[in-house]
């Protein structure tokens, strides 16, 4: 079951700009995640944010969420040629097991 | 250390074989995933193995089918393979399997049923 949908499905930047995704999610979750995947190839795990926390910080990602709307964003802030991949996010449908339900993903390309 | 190692890389069998992916966890990694990635559906959920134990499953038929051995080692197996089946093939390891804890996936098993 997909339990995540995320907006926009894909989104073209020049490099530096900032990119904002969204992602939403329908069941009450334990924590929300969010990873990248380069050209059909392995996940990077990004950051984890637990549902007591309402932001978070890592580099040039930030991370929101909203468990009031079942909403998080993803802002990645002066955008690099190399941010140029798809964008997931999961959550635990399993309280407290690794049962990641993931979105379908943002396909995002920074231009130079 | 090293990373989550899947093997092998590629694949290509016709419908109606069998298929068996392996993946070996980041050492001292005891929970391993597996994980489905096609176009149409997604990322969806296979199955966990913890201490060679399946915890967790996805909805996906009995023909698919996992295992894992004493040294975390783990393998999927699919039967009787339909077109559908093509798909990159992902697992992921962690210590001991929370939600909380980071997985580490490795770069997948594509496969291709023609």
């Amino acid at each position: 079951s997909q339990q995540g949908e995320e907006d926009p499905q894909a989104l073209s930047i020049q490099e530096g700009e900032n990119a904002t995704m969204n992602c939403s999610y329908k069941t009450s979750i334990n924590n929300l995640q969010w990873y990248r995947q380069n050209s059909g190839r392995g996940l990077v795990h990004l950051i984890l944010i637990r549902s007591n926390e309402r932001e978070k910080h890592s580099g040039r990602l930030r991370v929101t969420l909203d468990t009031s709307k079942k909403s998080s964003s993803l802002l990645i802030t002066a955008s690099r040629a190399a941010d140029t991949a798809s964008y997931f996010c999961a959550t635990d449908e399993s309280w407290g097991a690794q049962k990641l339900v993931f979105g379908q993903g943002t396909r995002l390309t920074i231009n130079p | 250390k090293a990373g989550v190692t899947q093997t092998p890389r590629y694949l290509i069998k016709t419908r109606g074989q069998q298929v068996t992916l392996s993946c070996s966890p980041i050492s001292g990694h005891r929970s391993v995933s597996w994980y489905q990635q096609t176009p149409g559906q997604g990322l969806q959920f296979l199955f966990e193995y913890f201490s060679e134990t399946q915890r967790n499953k996805g909805n996906f038929p009995g023909r698919f089918s996992g295992r894992q051995f004493s040294n975390s080692r783990s393998e999927m197996n699919v039967s009787t393979l339909e077109l559908g089946d093509s798909a990159l093939y992902l697992c992921a390891s962690s210590g001991e399997g929370y939600s909380e804890e980071t997985q580490y996936f490795g770069p997948g098993t594509r496969l291709l049923v023609l």
